[in-house]
């Protein structure tokens, strides 16, 4: 079993619409949750960072973790064609390695 | 804030050759810096952790004398992929984690290696 499971889509979905993105972890040692997304060639782009349980918005973004199911989302909503990426889910234990744990990525595609 | 640039974005290089690669944090300092590669349709691949004015800690299966990682400074880190072979090419990104702040990591845009 993996430390992060994320489902690797595709997922497609009319301009507008509300878009959920979910990870699910085994390590509750992670304390650090991000969420990047990242164009085709390109590197990842931080979105959100949110530590320990709770939301967190920004603009069309809001990331939820919630620790005791292991499971975090990212919602965007009012999706548009430009937000058609990969999305990965990261996490850390706060660890003196800082090294991230990384979720398979999401294809998300937002149809005009 | 947070940018971390890469050069060069792309290199062709004959088998044989050596490539090096920089990865810069352009606007705070990093301590820690890492290196990924990543192929087509998969998630990214750590490869390396590089921490300022020490030895490089290497993950499992990749060969720290194929691919030299030197961190000279808090806001550079270079990648020499040594003796390249067609195996090699591939998305080398970088990351650099900030010395004052969150525990996160910003990445550079990448460098597509090919090695013919």
């Amino acid at each position: 079993q993996k430390e992060v499971e994320q489902d690797p889509g595709p997922l497609s979905v009319p301009e507008g619409a509300i878009v959920s993105l979910n990870c699910t972890y085994s390590n509750s040692a992670f304390q650090y949750f991000m969420w990047y997304r990242q164009y085709s060639r390109k590197g990842p782009e931080l979105l959100m960072y949110t530590y320990s349980s709770g939301n967190k918005e920004d603009g069309r973004f809001t990331a939820q973790v919630d620790k005791s199911s292991k499971y975090i989302s990212l919602f965007i909503r009012d999706s548009q064609p430009s937000d058609s990426a990969t999305y990965l889910c990261a996490m850390s234990g706060g660890d003196s390695s800082y090294k991230l744990i990384f979720g398979s990525g999401t294809r998300l595609l937002v149809r005009p | 804030g947070a940018v971390v640039s890469q050069h060069p974005s792309w290199v062709i290089c004959k088998s044989g050759t050596s490539v090096k690669i920089e990865c810069r944090s352009l606007d705070f300092q990093a301590t820690t810096m890492f290196w990924y590669r990543q192929f087509p349709k998969q998630s990214l691949m750590l490869m390396a952790t590089s921490n300022e004015g020490s030895k490089a800690t290497y993950e499992q299966g990749v060969e720290k004398d194929k691919f030299l990682i030197n961190h000279a400074s808090l806001t550079l880190s270079t990648l020499t992929v040594t003796s390249a072979h067609p195996e090699d090419s591939s998305f080398y990104i970088c990351s650099a984690r900030p010395t004052s702040g969150t525990d996160t990591q910003y990445f550079g845009p990448g460098t597509r290696l090919t090695v013919l």
